[in-house]
């Protein structure tokens, strides 16, 4: 079975400065990779998403994620965040099987992205 | 194009009494799947339906039951409700193509007391 590990419940950070949300996850077979955001009383949005090709991927509002084999990690990154980044951030996995493994999502525990002014 | 959308958005129940939540799907979208997310957890997969028909489903008991109808649209069922069934659930629609994007809803508060 697949499992995802965020290693920061929290991060706190001012505004305009870099953040770094880190993700590591463990499968025996190939996955594709999630990130999604969650604004407070609001479902899932995708960030950004990695199912090949480039280990560099690029999503929306700015964030971008690398996905690292080697070290079995896909953490999310953003150069310079804004006030209304803050919000709860999800890692999430998916077997890259299709049949009755499409779509299913594994997620993280998430972390809280506080921005401070 | 019409997002996905959840009903109710909030509910109350009683340990033992039994519930149904309903999900419609963004328009053209053939699979659902559903999620439950505890206070404080990411969420955690229920199920998940591809035309009608239950197509896996994660470590949840038979008392959580759904259906997929023609339309698209969806129900969760849970049964002899629990304390612990206290959580936001989440439906997402997706088309089951090469992008694997799935849509989430907004979700339903289901507190049982």
């Amino acid at each position: 079975a697949q499992s995802v590990t965020q290693l920061d419940s929290q991060v706190p950070v001012f505004e305009e400065a870099p953040v770094e949300l880190r993700c590591n996850y463990s499968s025996s077979v190939s996955v594709y990779l999630f990130w999604y955001v969650q604004y407070p009383n609001q479902g899932l949005q995708l960030l950004l998403k990695y199912l090949s090709g480039s280990t560099l991927v690029k999503g929306i509002n700015g964030f971008e994620a690398e996905f690292n084999k080697s070290q079995t990690s896909f953490h999310l990154r953003k150069p310079s965040v804004h006030i209304s980044d803050t919000a709860e951030y999800f890692c999430a996995v998916s077997l890259n099987a299709g049949g009755t493994s499409y779509g299913k999502l594994t997620f993280g525990q998430g972390t809280i992205l506080t921005v401070h002014p | 194009e019409t997002g996905v959308t959840q009903s109710p958005t909030h509910l109350i129940k009683t340990r033992g009494q039994q519930v149904t939540l309903r999900c419609s799907s963004q328009s053209g979208h053939n699979t659902v799947s559903w999620y439950q997310q505890a206070l404080g957890q990411g969420p955690q997969f229920i199920f998940q339906y591809y035309r009608e028909e239950e197509n896996g489903r994660g470590n949840f008991p038979p008392r959580f039951s759904g259906l997929q109808f023609p339309n698209y649209s969806s129900e969760l069922n849970v049964n002899a409700l629990e304390l612990d069934d206290s959580a936001l659930y989440l439906c997402a629609s997706s088309i089951r193509t090469g992008s694997y994007e799935q849509y989430f809803g907004p979700g339903t508060r289901l507190t049982v007391t």
